[in-house]
Parts: C-alpha cells; structure tokens; sequence
C-alpha cells in the first residue's frame, strides 16, 4: 500500500523559532492535508492543497504541494507555545468510492517559551 | 454544531468481551470513518461507509465491525476483545464538494484491553 515518511520524528525549538517539518510519499496524491492533534483530542485540519505546487497559508502556517505530487512540506512561523502538538501529513487520492486518508506517523512539537 | 461526536471517552474490557463504540455526526456527511492511532503512529483506517447501507474495510478491519443504517450514526463493533486492540479509537466524517474534501474528526475513545 501507500505509504508516507513524515520528518522529523520530533521538534524541540524555542518560542520564535521557525519550524519546517515534511512528507514523502511512494505514490502520487491528489490531495495533501496538513493536521494538528492536541493531547486528548481528535486530529483539527489546518491546511487542504489540492493541485501540484500549490502553496497556501493559514496564519503563521504555509504548506506547499510538491510538483511531483509525492510530497508536501509545513512551516510555522514564529512559533508560540499554543503550536505545541502532533502534526500529521495526511494525502488522499479522491475519485472511486473511497477518498481515505493515509497519515504519516507525525511529527510531535514542543515550544519552550 | 456538535459535529462528530464519539462516547464513551474511556473503556476497560477484559480479553473476549465485547463492546460498541458509538459515533454520530450532524452535519450530514455522507462519508463516515473509523480509524485506530497506536502509540507514535499515525491513523490506520479500519472500516468505511460513503453512505447509509455501505459500508467497506478499511486497512486493519480483523477484529471489528460496522453497520450504517442511518447517514448521522456508524458504530464500531468489537466481538471478542484482545489486548491487540488496545489504542484509541477515532471517528471521522467527510464533505465531497466538487473537488474540495475536508475531514472531521471526533475526540476519540481510548480503549485499554486486559
């Protein structure tokens, strides 16, 4: 099956630091999600890119969809402690009956402030 | 909006024990999922239904069940629990609008087998 390497593992950084974290997949996606989860809680969409080399931004986060369509890459600006959390690059391929979502492992950040 | 809401938010089984974990949404999303996040791993996808009455596997469905008789409810159930099973348990609906798909997700069940 498809499968997405999502790096780092884990980000120490402090307060006003900028972040980048990516994912790679072995296929092409349709669709790249970025995802934060916070302890207790269900994964929250941040960012939807839905063509090759688009680059759109939420805030302090931009995302980019790669032109090859197998990887896609965040970045939070300026970081503040309320960005502590899981992050999880999610791609689907729509079309069919299925559009399921296949999640990298994430990518767990700690701010100090 | 409650939008997705899952219950219970705990539960104890013991090995064989069975139990249903409940899902509604109500903002009526044709598609429903379930997935389980294991420790330091992303979500792998159980079952799937793009509609009341559908209803198709998933990655990881050994061990599980679902049924959807109504577009707003998708229960998962789980027949003879097993330690294997133990993670935390989360539901998901989906919008299709033209090209745009945007998931929801609910607060998750963690489930611990003994």
């Amino acid at each position: 099956g498809q499968q997405l390497n999502q790096s780092p593992q884990s980000m120490f950084i402090q307060e006003g630091e900028d972040v980048s974290m990516n994912c790679t997949s072995s296929s092409i996606f349709n669709t790249w999600l970025w995802y934060k989860q916070d302890p207790g809680e269900g994964p929250v969409l941040l960012i939807a890119l839905y063509k090759a080399g688009e680059l759109t931004s939420n805030g302090r986060l931009t995302a980019q969809f790669g032109i090859t369509r197998k990887d896609s890459f965040l970045n939070i600006s300026a970081s503040i402690p309320s960005d502590v959390g899981i992050y999880f690059c999610a791609g689907m391929n729509y079309g069919g009956s299925q559009g399921n979502l296949i999640f990298g492992k994430g990518t767990k950040l700690s701010v100090k402030p | 909006n409650a939008g997705v809401t899952q219950t219970p938010k705990f539960r104890i089984l013991k090995i064989g024990q069975s139990m249903t974990l409940q899902c509604t949404q109500d903002m009526n999303h044709n598609y429903m999922y379930w997935y389980r996040q294991d420790p330091g791993m992303g979500l792998k996808l159980i079952y799937y239904s793009v509609g009341a009455g559908i209803t198709d596997k998933g990655e990881v469905p050994n061990g599980y069940n679902v049924s959807r008789s109504t577009t707003e409810d998708f229960p998962l159930r789980l027949e003879l629990a097993a330690p294997s099973q133990t993670s935390v348990y989360f539901c998901a609906s989906n919008f299709r609008t033209g090209a745009l798909y945007g998931y929801t997700f609910g607060s998750g069940t963690r489930l611990t087998v003994v």
